[in-house]
């Protein structure tokens, strides 16, 4: 009974290089996202797909990239990172049947930008 | 532009007795869906509450009650008998309208920090 699971929990780099923060969830959901999550403020969506296949942006795209190859994973990745980059990253999935599914989170990875 | 607001960035309550958080949104969408998600210390996002903009009843779950009143926008989280492990952040979304209108996208509000007092 896994749900969302993310990898890794801590990453610490350096500006400039490039990591992918890993999503993988086993209950064959249709959907799913990327969030973070910054100081003092709410969790804002990066980027999602509907279904293996498609993706599109959301509202902070900026300097991350998505794939969606198969129903399961989804993972996120920062081309050339930088200190701005800094934050939580949460992925979280939901049933496709019905838009109003509440999206179930993954624990999050904190990623800090040196 | 769709919007949540949360007022309250930081609330006391003390143990056993009720506390509302507040929650007021903006859309123009006429069905939309609202969610209360917790967030402990430990970090992870869970999810508590749901209410249909078309629901005729408050929806409740356990301790947790939505006090949605429609014509004010407003779609309160209020818990009853609050306990300890009551304290947490707590985040009011909404579902984004979109084009397509089933991505089911979730904008956030801020926040509201709950502290339980034994």
């Amino acid at each position: 009974n896994a749900g969302v699971t993310q990898t890794p929990k801590f990453q610490v780099l350096k500006t400039g290089q490039s990591m992918t923060l890993q999503c993988a969830q086993d209950m064959n959901h249709e959907y799913m996202s990327w969030y973070r999550q910054d100081p003092g403020m709410g969790l804002r969506l990066i980027h999602y797909s509907v279904g293996a296949g498609i993706t599109d942006q959301g509202e902070v795209p900026n300097g991350y990239n998505v794939s969606r190859s198969t129903t399961e994973d989804f993972p996120l990745r920062l081309l050339s990172a930088a200190p701005s980059q800094t934050s939580v990253y949460f992925c979280a999935s939901r049933s496709g049947e019905y838009r109003d599914q509440p999206q179930h989170f993954g624990d999050g990875t904190r990623l800090s930008i040196l | 532009a769709q919007k949540i607001t949360q007022t309250q960035p930081g609330m006391f309550v003390q143990e056993k007795e009720a506390v509302t958080l507040d929650c007021t949104y903006d859309t123009s969408d006429p069905s939309y869906g609202l969610f209360w998600y917790k967030q402990p210390s430990s970090g992870e996002m869970i999810f508590l509450i749901y209410q249909g903009s078309y629901d005729q009843q408050n929806a409740t779950e356990g301790r947790y009650s939505l006090n949605f009143q429609k014509a004010r926008k407003s779609a309160n989280l209020v818990i009853s008998a609050s306990q300890l492990g009551d304290s947490a952040m707590y985040f009011c979304a909404m579902r984004e309208k979109s084009r397509s209108g089933n991505t089911g996208k979730l904008i956030f509000g801020q926040g509201t920090t709950l502290q339980v007092k034994p």
